[in-house]
């Protein structure tokens, strides 16, 4: 039972443009959704994360929108770039993050020029 | 943000040996440290939870005998795979909180250690 799903899989995005990935999970305790970006022969690095008492969170060209009754949270990459290349998980866990992450499946990005 | 070392970065053994994986969280204690594993193109799967000074908390799947897990200090975790086989070659990362940090559901990972059993 995948308590994360994460979608697209793979995604190609033009220079400029906006990357938008989506995650959806199943488990209403979960209260704390971090995205990790990771480059290959790397560790993930936390992007942003949100809990769920509010819908959007900004920080620079990165957005998570969520959606608590639809049980869904988003990724978004404004002005995307080809240094954004790289694969990025949706994570999820309980307690206010005492409980281990359960991660999505990733979704690799390409942005190109 | 925190910063998580682990070492070695890169190992190769034979098969039948052991190897010791370090993780070491450099500037805040680390009561609370996971052990993953990761395979080529696919995400993160949880192998274990180490606390300080108990026994850590496997996951399902996981030989508990095969992957033994040390947490001696808020600092420093180890992860030994023993008798390693081809099939134990992946990605191994840790990661680490600080709940006494603003922000302490954050979890900090190390750049991982790649594994490969020959």
């Amino acid at each position: 039972q995948q308590q994360v799903k994460q979608s697209p899989q793979s995604l190609i995005v033009q220079k400029g443009g906006i990357s938008i990935i989506n995650c959806a999970y199943e488990n209403t305790a979960f209260d704390y959704f971090p995205w990790y970006q990771q480059f290959p022969g790397k560790g993930p690095a936390l992007l942003i994360a949100i809990r769920p008492d509010v819908s959007e969170k900004k920080e620079g060209r990165f957005t998570i929108s969520f959606n608590k009754s639809a049980k869904q949270f988003s990724l978004h990459i404004m002005d995307s770039q080809p240094g954004d290349s790289a694969t990025y998980f949706c994570a999820a866990s309980r307690d206010s993050g005492n409980t281990p992450l359960v991660f999505g499946k990733g979704t690799r990005l390409s942005v190109i020029a | 943000g925190a910063v998580v070392s682990q070492h070695p970065s890169r190992v190769i053994c034979k098969s039948g040996t052991s190897v010791k994986i370090e993780c070491r969280s450099l500037d805040f204690q680390a009561t609370t440290m996971f052990w993953y594993r990761q395979f080529p193109k696919q995400s993160l799967m949880l192998m274990a939870t180490s606390n300080e000074g108990s026994k850590a908390t496997y996951e399902q799947g996981v030989e508990k005998d095969k992957f033994l897990i040390n947490h001696a200090s808020l600092t420093l975790s180890t992860l030994t795979v023993t008798s390693a086989h081809p099939e134990d070659s992946s990605f191994y990362i840790c990661s680490a909180r600080d709940p006494a940090r603003p922000g302490g559901e954050t979890q900090y990972f190390g750049p991982g250690t790649r594994l490969l059993v020959l």
